[in-house]
């Protein structure tokens, strides 16, 4: 079974730029999110979607940071203008069974380094 | 809301020592607790979960109970391996507004040295 697939694993660009990362979730998996992992602290969930409806974005920074999933399978997450404090990781996970079954295991992709300098 | 805290790090210890890595959680209802793993320039990896009261998760040589009455899930492993150094999350999965939220501690991180 193919994993969650990200992409770019690394990325750097200057503050004020934009800059975009895509994930391809597990097939058939109804849930998707997005995580921002800063250096030395636990994942921060960005976004979360139940297929292509968001269900949870009460931590992505609006003014800036956007997301969809068209379609229901893989999704967008875009920065725009960066800030030096984006800087992180951008995990990309999926789980299969979606709302009100706690019990699912969520698959994390690889991530995106991100760098703003 | 859903909270989980984590023993701060980093943990060091010798080949074949004992590790107890603690969490607790807050949450609403009767939430699936989570131990995930990060090793380096990998991503991150299920460990073991369990999903209701006095559950025991185990993978690997590592066990964590699902305490309810002091709302725990500590990680323990009775002797650890080079190997074994790596970042360890626990995580939580409650249900609330009608949908599943996974939120993780901060992590902790373990070296083991030979």
């Amino acid at each position: 079974e193919a994993g969650v697939a990200q992409s770019p694993r690394y990325k750097i660009i200057e503050k004020r730029q934009s800059v975009a990362f895509w994930c391809n979730p597990i097939s058939g998996h109804a849930t998707l999110y997005w995580y921002q992992q800063i250096l030395g602290q636990g994942p921060k969930l960005l976004i979360q979607f139940q297929n292509n409806g968001v269900v949870d974005d009460s931590q992505l920074p609006k003014d800036r940071f956007s997301a969809e999933r068209l379609k229901g399978v893989d999704s967008t997450l875009k920065i725009q203008p960066a800030k030096l404090e984006d800087s992180a990781v951008y995990l990309c996970a999926s789980s299969f069974q979606g709302t009100g079954v706690v019990g699912s295991e969520a698959f994390f992709g690889q991530g995106t380094r991100l760098t703003v300098v | 809301g859903d909270s989980v805290t984590q023993m701060e790090g980093p943990v060091t210890l010798s080949e074949e020592a004992f590790l107890t890595i603690n969490c607790t959680y807050t949450a609403t209802g009767y939430p699936s607790l989570f131990w995930y793993v990060q090793y380096p320039g990998e991503g991150l990896q299920l460990l073991l979960k369990a999903t209701k009261a006095d559950d025991k998760g185990s993978n690997k040589g590592f066990e964590a109970t699902y305490r309810k009455e002091t709302t725990s899930f500590h990680l323990e492993k009775g002797s650890v391996q080079v190997s074994d150094s790596a970042v360890y999350f626990c995580a939580l999965r409650g249900v609330s507004g009608g949908y599943n939220k996974l939120i993780f501690g901060a992590g902790t991180r373990l070296a083991v040295h030979p």
